[in-house]
């Protein structure tokens, strides 16, 4: 069936680069994607997101980009920090589905090292 | 705003008990919703409602899975029996609409 998976589930970066995580997606349906933060012990926030008119969004050190043509979504970071170490999930809504067809990715850990 | 808010952080029971997990969503959303989160399947949503009204409860896994919401400020999830395999996070989350999922911190459930 359709789903979202990532091509790297373990990202090790050094305080102070950009991260680039990466998140592929199946459902050529899909209109609205979105970017969350998980970190330890808590349920999962919300980032940034990506209507499917668009091909980038930024946001405060964070980018979007998307790539219709290879059903790809990334998420850069720039100058990665500590703080930023998470587990990273895309997740995609379906064009006219319902609120409840928010589908989510497996997830990617990011870790930043000092 | 004191954001969605989860009760017990913690469930430790024995298979069998039932278990019930309660949510307040923030106040002014009109969507609830109950996902599980595993290692293996990841975050899965069981159910979610409209305006206190269940619209689509096709990820609830099996008949011991029920969930409620009596009013716009409370919702519960209920498994009755519980069994080893139902141990995850287990997430609510609130939305105004389209956009804009809340998440609260969850409740470990481990059943032994």
């Amino acid at each position: 069936g359709e789903s979202v998976g990532l091509h790297l589930p373990t990202l090790s970066v050094q305080e102070g680069d950009n991260s680039i995580i990466n998140c592929a997606y199946s459902n050529s349906a899909s209109d609205y994607f979105i970017w969350y933060k998980q970190e330890s012990g808590k349920g999962p926030q919300f980032i940034i997101d990506i209507r499917s008119n668009m091909d980038k969004r930024q946001g405060q050190r964070v980018t979007v980009l998307l790539n219709k043509t290879v059903k790809h979504l990334s998420l850069q970071i720039a100058a990665t920090q500590p703080g930023d170490s998470a587990v990273y999930f895309c997740a995609e809504n379906m064009r006219g589905g319902s609120q409840g067809n928010l589908i989510f990715g497996k997830g990617t850990k990011l870790s930043v090292k000092p | 705003d004191a954001g969605v808010i989860q009760s017990p952080r913690h469930e430790v029971t024995e298979m069998g008990q039932e278990v019930t997990l309660r949510c307040k969503p923030i106040s002014g959303h009109d969507y609830l919703f109950w996902y599980r989160q595993t290692m293996m399947r990841g975050l899965e949503l069981l159910i979610y409602f409209n305006n206190n009204v269940p619209i689509d409860d096709s990820g609830m896994p099996e008949d011991r899975f029920s969930a409620k919401m009596p009013n716009a400020s409370f919702s519960t999830l209920k498994i009755q029996p519980s069994e080893p395999r139902d141990s995850a996070v287990y997430f609510c989350a609130s939305s105004p609409g389209q956009v804009g999922y809340t998440f609260g911190s969850g409740t470990r459930l481990t059943v032994v």
